[in-house]
């Protein structure tokens, strides 16, 4: 039971490149989330899905949009890629019961914008 | 603007002593739940607490809340050089649609 994936694990852009993060899960969670975290500004939410074909704004969503096409996978791209962008990105699912969204989180994925 | 927010932000004992660690934020909530992070790697959460609960306990952990303060406690008592880790408490208020909101924080050292 893998839990939470996310590929890949570190990843080094230019500035104006693009990228897609993927996030898998195998728990036939329901809703996932995509943050990221910066020192010190602990988690923001960027975007998140609660279900299948369904998307929505988090905290933090310009520069980076997102797709749910599959149960299973929550993708984040960033179109065109900001030293701003550089941060630590984790993915996370929960199955919500009774308002109580526990979460569980991938490993991370590292990302720098040069 | 965060929701929660941990205090202090850094925090260093010996091993065998109890570390405590503070949230406040600012809205009526619906749960409060505390996660871990070891260096390197994801969150993992460890212990929630409802807005009709006041103390909580699992293992070593020990969790308040004063809704009337808008405050949240977390105790680990006897740590272990294993409980070195950043602590992290995140509100989940049901009018935001139940979605996390995490604060910056606890480093927490445990020297051997």
């Amino acid at each position: 039971n893998a839990g939470v994936t996310q590929t890949p694990k570190f990843r080094v852009l230019k500035t104006g490149q693009s990228m897609t993060l993927l996030c898998a899960q195998d728990m036939n969670h329901e809703y996932m989330y995509w943050y990221r975290q910066d020192p010190g500004m602990g988690l923001r939410l960027i975007h998140y899905s609660v279900g299948e074909g369904t998307t929505a704004k988090g905290e933090v969503p310009d520069g980076y949009n997102v797709s749910r096409l599959k149960k299973q996978n929550f993708l984040l791209g960033l179109e065109s890629a900001a030293p701003s962008q550089t941060s630590v990105y984790f993915c996370a699912s929960t199955l919500p019961r009774s308002g109580a969204n526990v979460l569980t989180f991938g490993a991370g994925s590292r990302l720098t914008v040069l | 603007s965060q929701q929660g927010e941990e205090d202090p932000q850094a925090l260093s004992i010996q091993e065998g002593e109890n570390a405590t660690m503070n949230c406040s934020y600012k809205t009526s909530i619906n749960n409060l739940q505390w996660y871990r992070q070891n260096s390197g790697r994801g969150l993992v959460h460890l212990i929630l607490i409802r807005s009709n609960e006041r103390e909580k306990h699992s293992g070593r952990l020990r969790v308040t809340l004063d809704t009337s303060k808008k405050s949240s406690s977390l105790l680990i008592t006897a740590s272990r050089a294993a409980d070195t880790a950043s602590y992290f408490c995140a509100t989940v208020v049901k009018a935001a649609g139940n979605k996390l909101t995490f604060g910056g924080g606890t480093r927490v050292l445990v020297k051997p």
